[in-house]
This record gives structure tokens, sequence and C-alpha cells, in this order.
């Protein structure tokens, strides 16, 4: 099993520009996240997913969409890039409901803006 | 508001034992995990407690008090490799994680 993966794990945009980053899991989990870290921050939580076609927003999902069309995937899309959109960016997703189950990270993202 | 206070960093020698306290504040409670993660890396689970009380998985314990909206991660027998930040995050009511800026351990020989 890989896991939870990222793609990709660099990049750079000027501001302005868009993009998308994917998260892929092979662990029939039904719950996924998209977080932000940056220095001196606790992760932020963007968008999440609850299950396939459903998406709901976190903590801070201005500038940001999001996608759940198949139960594996979960996109993060950037219509017009800022340079305070500079960050890392983590994946996670968990079996479901029940409390006790851990969220599983994938590698990150690490994005810079100009 | 919600909130999840924890030091930002730590220094300990090889060997030796540290505690890293997490203090929270949710709207409802339905537990408190602890993750590491190494620099560069993404964060990996260590631990979940739910009821009040200590947790103890080999070198690492944690503690939970649900009354007092504490918990401690306590690594015995320190080693190099220990080095990382720790994050504590809880889970509210919505089973949504808040979670702490993370102590950064810094493992002296």
């Amino acid at each position: 099993n890989a896991g939870v993966t990222q793609t990709p794990k660099f990049r750079v945009l000027k501001t302005g520009q868009s993009m998308t980053l994917l998260c892929a899991q092979d662990m029939n989990h039904e719950y996924m996240y998209w977080y932000r870290q940056d220095p001196g921050m606790g992760l932020r939580l963007i968008h999440y997913s609850v299950g396939e076609g459903t998406t709901a927003k976190g903590e801070v999902p201005d500038g940001y969409n999001v996608s759940r069309l198949k139960k594996q995937n979960f996109l993060l899309g950037l219509e017009s890039a800022a340079p305070s959109q500079t960050s890392v960016y983590f994946c996670a997703s968990r079996e479901g409901q029940g409390a006790v189950n851990e969220q599983f990270f994938g590698p990150g993202t690490r994005l810079t803006v100009l | 508001g919600q909130n999840i206070d924890q030091p930002t960093e730590m220094t300990a020698t090889e060997g030796a034992i540290v505690q890293i306290n997490c203090t929270y504040q949710t709207s409802g409670f339905n537990g408190l995990f602890w993750y590491q993660q190494h620099a560069g890396e993404a964060p990996t689970f260590l631990s979940y407690n739910v009821l009040d009380g200590l947790e103890e998985k080999g070198r690492f314990s944690s503690f939970l008090s649900r009354s007092k909206g504490y918990s401690y991660l306590l690594l015995k027998e320190l080693q190099m490799k220990d080095s990382a930040s720790y994050l504590c995050a809880a889970m509210d009511s919505n089973y949504q994680l808040i979670w702490g800026a993370g102590t950064k351990l810094i493992i002296k020989p």
C-alpha cells in the first residue's frame, strides 16, 4: 500500500497563476482533508470531505476550491495564487466517523508563490 | 473559541526523560491526539487518549485529564532520532482536529 500520496512535491507559481494539487489514498478511507502548515502555526484545515461527491469548508477556505469525484482522490485548486498562499500543504485521510481513527498524512507539497 | 497551547521549544539530553505539556479548549471533546513530525516530513500518529489516565506505548506515554483540559506526552530514554516536533491535537464535537503549533524537541548528546 502506498498510503496517501501527493503530487507535486514542490511548485513555484507566479501571482495570479492557477494550479491543482492532487491527493490520492489507497486505504478506502471515507474522510479526506486538506491542511496548510505555516511556521509557528498549527495545521489549519482548508477543506474536507466525508465521502465521494461531498466537500465542506474548514477554517481557512478562501482562495481554494476542492473536488472529490472519486473516493480515492481529493483535489485542491488555487484559482489565482497569492503570496499569502505560500505554504506547505498536507493531505490526510481517515477511515470514518469513529473518533479513534487517526489521520494518515501524505508527504506534503511545498508551494511558493512569487 | 477553540485553542491548543503547547511550548514552542524544549531541549533535553540523550537518555533522559522529557514531558511535553498541552492544554486545550474545544467545543465538545472527542479525544486528544499526539503526532510526531520530523523536519520536512509529514506528521505521524503517536497516541490517542479519550479517557482520563495514562496510556503507555514503549518509550512513549500520554496522559489526559479531561476536567483540567490537559494532556502530556512523556518520552523516556531519549534517542537522537526523537529530535522532532510534537503536535498536540484535540478532536471537537464535530470530529474535527484542532491543532497546536507544535513543540520542537531538541536532543543533545
